[in-house]
């Protein structure tokens, strides 16, 4: 079964930092892009980062661009997100999500064809 | 505001036909790129349901189906059905944004 698995959210102090993981399973994980989507209590979709299949392409939204930092381990089989400097804003669910294309060179996605559960980001003093 | 506008709401009876509308413009939907369609379920994550503006994954129902014309894209499901009702997001890519990009969303009533 394709599988992805966030980890990592919790509560945080606004400026301080956190690191979310997803683990993956069930497809061969160096061949596709992965991202992270979010979504604010209540609100829509948001991409927030995309990675290719080979690190070779990273892209970021503009609303974390320089805060946050994105990187995967293949051996690992697993995605990561270090987000820095968290504000109120970055509160919400964040989404791990696989491309339904193999070996895209875009850092942002065709379509997302698997998504893990969501880990929950609490951004309060 | 999101870059694709999709109404807040729709609603139908239950054996009826919806339509919910992604309008974008010349920088994504109208420059070719293709929009997909997502539905997010009460309390769970978001699953494809078009891709490429009009193919349906494996598992998904025929009552789905996709459109694309000019700068907007819609999604049409027949045969309402009550396990039907959810929220529903269009992507797509903004070249002048240099981003991917999500309709805010649209909520699905089945009366």
């Amino acid at each position: 079964e394709v599988q992805l698995v966030e980890s990592g959210g919790g509560l945080v102090q606004p400026g301080r930092s956190l690191r979310l993981s997803c683990a993956a399973s069930g497809f061969t994980f160096d061949s596709y892009a992965l991202y992270w989507v979010r979504q604010a209590p209540g609100k829509g979709l948001e991409w927030v980062s995309g990675i290719t299949w080979n690190s070779g392409n990273i892209g970021y939204a503009d609303s974390v661009k320089g805060r946050f930092t994105i990187s995967r381990d293949n051996a690992k089989n697993s995605l990561y997100l270090q987000m820095s400097s968290l504000r109120a804003e970055d509160m919400g669910l964040y989404y791990c999500a696989k491309d339904g294309i193999k070996y895209t060179i875009s850092s942002h996605p065709h379509y997302m064809d698997v998504w893990g559960k969501g880990t929950t980001v609490t951004v309060s003093s | 505001q999101s870059v694709l506008t999709q109404p807040p709401s729709v609603s139908g009876a239950p054996g009826q036909r919806v339509t919910i509308s992604c309008t974008g413009n010349s920088s994504n939907i109208g420059a070719g790129y293709d929009t997909h369609w997502y539905q997010q379920l009460p309390g769970t994550a978001p699953k494809l349901l078009i891709y490429g503006n009009n193919n349906r994954p494996s598992g998904v129902p025929d009552r789905f189906s996709g459109s694309k014309s000019g700068t907007s894209a819609s999604l049409a499901i027949t045969g309402l059905q009550a396990e039907d009702e959810a929220d529903y997001y269009c992507q797509s890519y903004d070249s002048s944004l240099s981003g991917s990009v999500f309709g805010g969303g649209t909520r699905l009533t089945v009366l």
